[in-house]
């Protein structure tokens, strides 16, 4: 089992939709949650950084965080084409004094006018 | 993309052959990393290094070398060891190692075994 889960998709939505995207992990030890949009043959850029449960957001994007349940969630509202793109989790916990990152495998979102 | 560059964009390999992938930054950040990303993978952690002439396998470092002489520079060679090394790759770099600071990552560089 991966310490991170996430579901490839594609997920498919309209433009104007609430999209939900989400990970759950296995490692209770994660202290730093993230998510990254990729686009095509591109490098990840940051979208959220959070540390901890709750929710955070920054204009159309949400980050919830359950640590409880180990689970984070992205939520992206009045979605637009523009949004299509693989969106990345990434956790990061304490390994031997360092923060060792991992990533999910991503989710390929596809919005659609 | 921030301020890291990798070059080249594309590369062309022959079985057997060793390369080596550039990464620069002008972040001024310490730490550096590389990554592998196969289709449906998501990113794997091949080497990281937070000081230079110092650095760490990942969780894929078989086949790989790197070398961290320089601040700025963190290049990523992928030797004929390496049994099945067609993907991208990504170079990141991050002010501290992980934790409170943001990782930026380069454009990637699709290597091609032919």
């Amino acid at each position: 089992q991966k310490e991170v889960e996430q579901d490839p998709g594609p997920l498919s939505v309209p433009e104007g939709a609430i999209v939900s995207l989400n990970c759950t992990y296995s490692n209770s030890a994660f202290q730093y949650f993230m998510w990254y949009r990729q686009y095509s043959r591109k490098g990840p850029e940051l979208l959220m950084y959070t540390y901890s449960s709750g929710n955070k957001e920054d204009g159309r994007f949400t980050a919830q965080v359950d640590k409880s349940s180990k689970y984070i969630s992205l939520f992206i509202r009045d979605s637009q084409p523009s949004d299509s793109a693989t969106y990345l989790c990434a956790m990061i916990v304490l390994s031997g004094g360092s923060y060792i990152p991992t990533f999910g495998r991503g989710t390929s979102l596809i919005v659609h006018p | 993309d921030g301020g890291i560059t990798q070059s080249p964009k594309y590369l062309f390999r022959k079985e057997g052959q060793n390369v080596t992938l550039s990464c620069e930054q002008n972040l001024n950040h310490d730490a550096m990393y590389w990554y592998r990303q196969d289709p449906g993978q998501g990113l794997r952690l091949i080497y990281y290094s937070q000081i230079v002439n110092d650095f760490q396998k990942g969780d894929i470092a078989e086949g790989y070398s790197v070398s961290r002489e320089k601040k700025e520079s963190f290049p990523l060679t992928v030797t004929s060891a390496q049994k099945n090394p067609t993907a991208f790759y990504l170079c990141a770099s991050s002010l501290n190692l992980g934790g409170r600071d943001t990782q930026y990552f380069g454009p990637g560089t699709r290597l091609t075994v032919l």
